[in-house]
């Protein structure tokens, strides 16, 4: 079965420090994996996402992710953390089960990051 | 830059009611989804659309449940008769490849 794995329900840095937020994935073939972020009160806004190609996935806001096939793992990453940066982050997997582009995400749990001034 | 929207915000109903959720897509998207996330819980898949007929649903979608593009643009997730295990956030999503998500809509079902 398909399947994503958040193990931290809670990372907690300082502003300025880099954070990492790991994800990893149980999927038979090619993984398409993607991170997105949720804002208090809002919806799931794309930060970026790992179809093929280079390893390293830069995206919105200065993530990036560092695909890892020997390590079926896709961590979320960013050099210097911001307070603005606290708040819920998920990662997600496309079904591959089905034919063309209409293929349902499969979700983490979600890892609540809070960014200490 | 283009937005997925949805209406309403929030919608409080009481159980056994219909509702009716709202989404308009980016304008070049055809592949369209709803998804609902239960406060605390994960995302859940429900139901995905394309060329007006359901691709793929998830258990949670039942009879309870349908979706339509009545007009062609709006994509709409009905509701027949809630439950109170309806109460979630739900999320319409659209893609060409990359799903982008609307703000959601908040179901509160007493």
């Amino acid at each position: 079965a398909q399947s994503v794995a958040q193990p931290e329900d809670q990372v907690n840095v300082a502003e300025g420090n880099p954070l990492t937020v790991k994800c990893t994935y149980s999927v038979s073939g090619n993984p398409y994996l993607f991170w997105y972020v949720q804002y208090p009160n809002r919806g799931l806004q794309f930060l970026l996402k790992y179809i093929t190609g280079d390893n390293l996935v830069k995206g919105s806001y200065g993530f990036e992710a560092e695909f890892n096939k020997s390590q079926t793992s896709f961590h979320l990453k960013k050099p210097s953390a911001l307070v603005s940066d606290s708040a819920l982050y998920f990662c997600a997997v496309r079904d591959i089960y089905n034919a063309g582009n209409n293929r349902k995400l499969i979700w983490g749990l979600g890892t609540s990051l809070a960014v200490n001034p | 830059e283009p937005e997925v929207t949805q209406t309403p915000s929030h919608q409080v109903t009481q159980m056994g009611q219909e509702v009716i959720l709202r989404c308009v897509p980016i304008s070049n998207h055809l592949y369209f989804y709803w998804y609902r996330q239960i406060l605390g819980q994960k995302v859940e898949f429900l139901v995905s659309f394309y060329n007006n007929e359901i691709s793929e649903k998830s258990e949670i979608f039942d009879d309870q449940f349908s979706v339509e593009r009545p007009d062609g643009s709006n994509f709409t997730l009905k509701i027949r008769s809630t439950k109170l295990e309806d109460s979630a956030m739900y999320f319409c999503a659209t893609s060409t490849d990359t799903q982008y998500f609307g703000p959601g809509t908040r179901l509160t079902v007493l």
